[in-house]
């Protein structure tokens, strides 16, 4: 299996743009997960999906940030107006709950620069 | 709700010594653990886990943690560290089922020769 992929692994914008990151999961995995790692916060849990539908959106910081799952194997975070202090690494993540005990298999991240 | 905390966010050890890595967590029902690697530029890897059973549990790498309820602790040890295990460690709480998981802010592992 390929893993989870995310696309793009880097991205530079200017503040105000439009970022949209991407992630394909493993094929079979029923969870997905966005994550946001910076120096100061950590790794933070945004959001997360079970069989496609958001289960737990807390973790979104504002409205600015917008997740979906049209389907199984496709997942975007949307940052619109992006700002630089949404600077950070977004990692996607997987689960399939039938091995038990959430095991979340990650990507390599989406390293995001809102300048 | 879960939390996590690992006290330490740097340590250094010589290659060949003894590793152990600290972690408390707190969560109100039984516990899911795990401890993720993260090397530089790149995602975790998942190194162990606990949610029921025998309280020392092995994983990867030649990793084992223990689960000291009375302590709330999952720390995690090596018994002779390698130059390839520097990196960034994590250790993180998940609600039942193990599905919402909180991380702990990390601790980097540095290696000497």
């Amino acid at each position: 299996d390929a893993g989870v992929i995310q696309s793009p692994r880097h991205e530079v914008t200017e503040m105000g743009q439009e970022v949209t990151l991407r992630c394909k999961p493993i094929s079979g995995h029923d969870y997905l997960f966005w994550y946001r790692q910076t120096m100061m916060r950590g790794l933070e849990l945004l959001i997360y999906f079970n069989n496609n539908v958001p289960i737990d959106d807390s973790g979104m910081p504002e409205d600015r940030f917008s997740a979906k799952m049209p389907n199984a194997s496709f997942s975007t975070l949307k940052i619109q107006p992006s700002e630089p202090r949404d600077s950070a690494v977004y990692f996607c993540a997987s689960s399939y709950s039938g091995t038990g005990a959430g095991t979340q298999y990650f990507g390599p991240g989406t390293r995001l620069l809102v300048l | 709700a879960q939390s996590v905390t690992q006290p330490d966010i740097h340590i250094t050890v010589s290659e060949g010594a003894s590793l152990e890595l600290r972690c408390n967590y707190s969560y109100g029902a039984t516990p899911y653990l795990f401890w993720y690697v993260q090397s530089p530029g790149q995602g975790l890897q998942l190194l162990l886990k606990y949610f029921s059973g025998d309280t020392l549990v092995q994983g990867i790498k030649g990793f084992e943690a223990e689960f000291k309820r009375s302590q709330s602790s999952f720390n995690l040890r090596k018994p002779s560290v390698h130059w390839s295990d520097a990196a960034e460690y994590f250790c993180a709480v998940g609600n039942t089922g193990g599905f919402k998981t909180i991380f702990g802010a990390g601790t980097r592992l540095f290696v000497k020769a």
